[in-house]
């Protein structure tokens, strides 16, 4: 059973626009979340995090939004360049305190010139 | 910094062969994980590590085995290889376990 789900396999969007991909979850006993980048042929690397206690969290065009009683994240890029194009990944930890986390199965996005 | 480095970057082993995929980074990291891509699956958890001398299961630990006799080293070794194990495997490492993960650049391998 997946418990960290992206549904959406690829996102395209125009370059200067917002783009916005989602992850849900099932286990509300997580409590930190994190996006990741992950170019090809290279290993994952970190975009932005989120606590359970917070709603969003900000860090210059990236905004990840947590919406615990819907059990969703978001992540917003704006805006959206070349550059981002790239497959992302949400995590969430297992339990508080763990070093357990799982991650879906990640978006393609595709950034157009 | 070297940060998470990964070796070898490509390997093909047949059936029933044994290897160990070394791992090891220099931020003095506590925390260290090993995590299998395969397509349409993301990243699944194999076995992780909260400090030298501590080891434990992740979602997919069947078939393979880690140790941490350093700060600094996290082998993963494959037992008996199986056509189901070839995929993309990633070490990472990070500060406490509610901190980014550090992510090596991945082994291929492919199982014949």
């Amino acid at each position: 059973d997946q418990q960290v789900k992206q549904n959406s396999p690829s996102l395209s969007v125009q370059e200067g626009r917002i783009s916005i991909l989602n992850c849900d979850y099932t286990n509300s006993m997580f409590d930190y979340f994190l996006w990741y980048k992950k170019y090809p042929a290279e290993g994952p690397t970190f975009l932005i995090s989120i606590s359970s206690i917070k709603d969003k969290n900000e860090d210059g065009r990236f905004t990840v939004f947590l919406n615990k009683s819907a059990k969703h994240l978001s992540l917003h890029i704006v805006p959206s360049q070349p550059g981002d194009s790239a497959v992302y990944f949400c995590a969430a930890r297992g339990t508080s305190g763990t070093y357990k986390y799982i991650f879906g199965t990640g978006t393609r996005l595709k950034v157009l010139a | 910094n070297a940060g998470v480095t990964q070796t070898p970057k490509f390997q093909v082993l047949k059936t029933g062969q044994s290897m160990t995929l070394q791992c090891a980074q220099d931020m003095n990291h506590e925390y260290m994980s090993w995590y299998r891509q395969d397509p349409g699956m993301g990243l699944r958890l194999i076995h992780y590590s909260v400090g030298a001398g501590i080891t434990d299961q992740g979602e997919v630990p069947n078939g393979y085995n880690v140790s941490r006799s350093t700060t600094e080293d996290f082998p993963l070794r494959l037992l008996s290889a199986a056509p189901s194990q070839t995929s993309v495997y990633f070490c990472a490492s990070s500060y406490s376990t509610a901190s980014e993960q550090f992510f090596g650049p991945g082994t291929r391998l492919t199982v014949l």
